[in-house]
Formats: C-alpha cells, structure tokens, sequence
C-alpha cells in the first residue's frame, strides 16, 4: 500500500495570501501517469476533483489552482486565496489497484 | 448531468448487514469503473472498494476484504456495496465516486450517505 502524507495539518492564512500544501508517498506513483490527484472537502459535501495526474486541472477550477511534483513528492498551490477556498484538501494516488488518500489538510482563516 | 444518488444507510447493531446503493444517471453507466469511499466521523477518505464496468473485476483493501462485496447492475444503472459483519469502525458516511474514463481519478462523486453501527 502506498502510504500518503500530507503537510502540514493544518495551514491558517488570510485571503489574499498563497497556499502550499504538501503530499509525500511512501513510493514512487508514477506509472504511465503522475498518477495523483487533489480533492477540495467542504463541511458537510462531497470532496470535488481540483488536480488529476498532478498538475492537470479539473474542468471549470479556477486558475488560482495548481499542482505540481513527481515520483514522491507533490505541491498543490492556492496562488491567492479567495473565501471560498477556506476547505480540507486531500491528495489521491491511483498508481496501483490500492487507491489511497493523504489524511488531509485543512486551511482555515487565520 | 452526471447524477450519483446513494441510499440504503441507517443504523445497524455490530455483527449485522446492510446494502448501500448508488443510482447513477448523465452518462452510459456500463462503460465507467465506480468506488466506493468512506469517510469517519471528523477523519479522512478511505478508499472502500472498485468493480470494472464489466464486473469482470474487483479490488478491496485488507480492512474490508471479505466482508464486503461490490457489485452493479448496469441494466439499472445501479452500484451496490453488501457490508456483512459491520463492526463499530465501519461507522461512516459512504460515498460513490466514478472513475475518471481517462485516467484512475475521481470525477464525481455522490452525496454520501451515513452507515451508523452501534447497539
């Protein structure tokens, strides 16, 4: 199983400012792909895709958005945080038939 | 539009079943690979189960494995998950997302629905 870390737990900015989120697999996910992907989590909704093969985004997110990285280690950058992005973000790997999550990170108003 | 609906959660004592569905509708439902994840109380995503458009195959991880089964019917356009001997941690919201047709992602996702396992 290819563990994902995610960091850090929780990253407390104001809009306006950038956000860096981090997610580390245990091994390589590249196979025929970056094979990751970013998830956007609001209270209470079902995660939205944001980033699929690491640095792609998803129909209809904004260009605020974005993700790189390869074999291990990955960043999903918020160039300015809008209100609406105030959100828990997971990163996905789907490099084998064993699909896991990173544990999360939260940004919240500081 | 892409439409995923689950439905058949509630509370069930530790050691019972319960069949959760997901009715998909927007898209030919038989040419797409469909998960199922959960999510605990306050905690993370969890990836549950995976079965090919065909049903020709499927994949668990170790926490699940044979307790939980995943099928589809595509003439009802319609996932399934059986949960057999629910244990306390198997206490979740539920969700199906559909894999991406281009590559291992999820794409949509349903609501959710709340499995509840407790005396």
């Amino acid at each position: 199983e290819i563990v994902l870390t995610q960091s850090p737990g929780t990253l407390s900015l104001s809009p306006g400012e950038r956000a860096t989120l981090s997610c580390r697999a245990s091994q390589s996910v590249n196979n025929n792909c970056n094979c990751l992907a970013w998830y956007q989590q609001k209270p209470g909704q079902a995660p939205r895709l944001l980033i699929y093969d690491a640095s792609s985004r998803a129909t209809g997110i904004p260009d605020r958005f974005s993700g790189s990285g390869s074999g291990t280690d990955f960043t999903l950058t918020i160039s300015r945080l809008e209100p609406e992005d105030f959100a828990v973000y997971y990163c996905q790997q789907y490099a084998n038939s064993l699909w896991t999550f990173g544990q999360g990170t939260k940004v919240e108003i500081k | 539009e892409v439409q995923l609906v689950e439905s058949g959660g509630g509370l069930v004592q530790p050691g019972g079943s319960l069949r959760l569905s997901c009715a998909a509708s927007g898209f030919t439902f038989s040419g797409y690979w469909m998960h199922w994840v959960r999510q605990a109380p306050g905690k993370g995503l969890v990836w549950v189960s995976r079965i090919s458009g065909d049903e020709s195959s499927t994949n668990y991880p170790d926490s699940v494995k044979g307790r939980f089964t995943i099928s589809r019917d595509n003439a009802k356009n319609t996932l399934y998950l059986q949960m057999n001997s629910l244990r306390g941690e198997d206490t979740a919201v539920y969700y199906c997302a559909r894999r991406s047709a281009s590559g291992g992602w999820f794409d949509y996702w349903g609501q959710g629905i709340l499995v509840t396992v407790s005396s």
